[in-house]
């Protein structure tokens, strides 16, 4: 029973091509992330959203679009990718900021 | 100068050995500390967690907050090859998000 899930695991794109990232958290969480992890393995967080409502969002391209349907999920959208894009996008989920609970990760490659 | 440094290694131990890992950070705000495990190509797994200062101990994982030096460890006692990671050190301040701030990372790696 995975508790955060991502997809897809893999993404293998062009540039300047637009695509999404999926997660879900059946965890009950209220407070859902997405972070970045470069090549040096730094994870920096991107946004994040409680119950719905974003309430951090990083200097971020504004290429890269996040959305919340529900408190369970939480998708990335990017448009025009660019080769810097490529990296892990990591989403994460907690319980009002407390522990932090991570998907397996989504591998972006811009070709 | 970062908010939180780590040391990025390669460390490399032998099987049973003590293993400490470190962080020191800037920001006096901070009040939560984690330390998190990532298996190559895979997710951050929450190891500790700890709130300001003082010892946890779980398992043979023991971590420590020194907030008077902003320094925080992770005791890995009777190291085990199945250890061998990547060990993230992570930390927040009181607020609605508690955005994490990591450290770089230690790789580790625990020979047999």
């Amino acid at each position: 029973d995975t508790a955060v899930s991502q997809t897809p695991k893999y993404l293998v794109t062009q540039m300047g091509n637009d695509k999404s990232i999926k997660c879900e958290q059946n965890l009950g969480h209220d407070t859902m992330y997405w972070y970045k992890q470069d090549s040096k393995k730094f994870l920096k967080i991107m946004f994040s959203y409680n119950n719905k409502e974003l309430i951090i969002n990083e200097t971020v391209p504004n290429r890269f679009s996040p959305k919340s349907p529900d408190k369970a999920h939480l998708n990335l959208h990017i448009n025009s990718l660019e080769l810097g894009d490529s990296a892990v996008y990591f989403c994460a989920s907690s319980q009002s900021g407390r522990e932090q609970f991570f998907g397996p990760g989504t591998r972006l490659t811009v070709l | 100068q970062k908010e939180v440094e780590q040391d990025p290694g390669p460390l490399s131990v032998p099987e049973g050995a003590i293993v400490s890992l470190n962080c020191t950070y800037s920001n006096s705000a901070f009040q939560y500390f984690m330390w998190y495990r990532q298996y190559s190509r895979k997710g951050p797994e929450l190891l500790m967690y700890t709130y300001s200062s003082g010892n946890k101990e779980d398992g043979r994982f023991t971590a420590q907050v020194d907030k008077s030096s902003k320094y925080i460890s992770l005791f890995i006692r009777d190291s085990q090859p199945s250890d061998s990671a990547t060990y993230l050190c992570a930390m927040s301040a009181p607020g609605s998000a508690r955005q994490l701030t990591f450290g770089s990372g230690t790789q580790l790696t625990v020979l047999p």
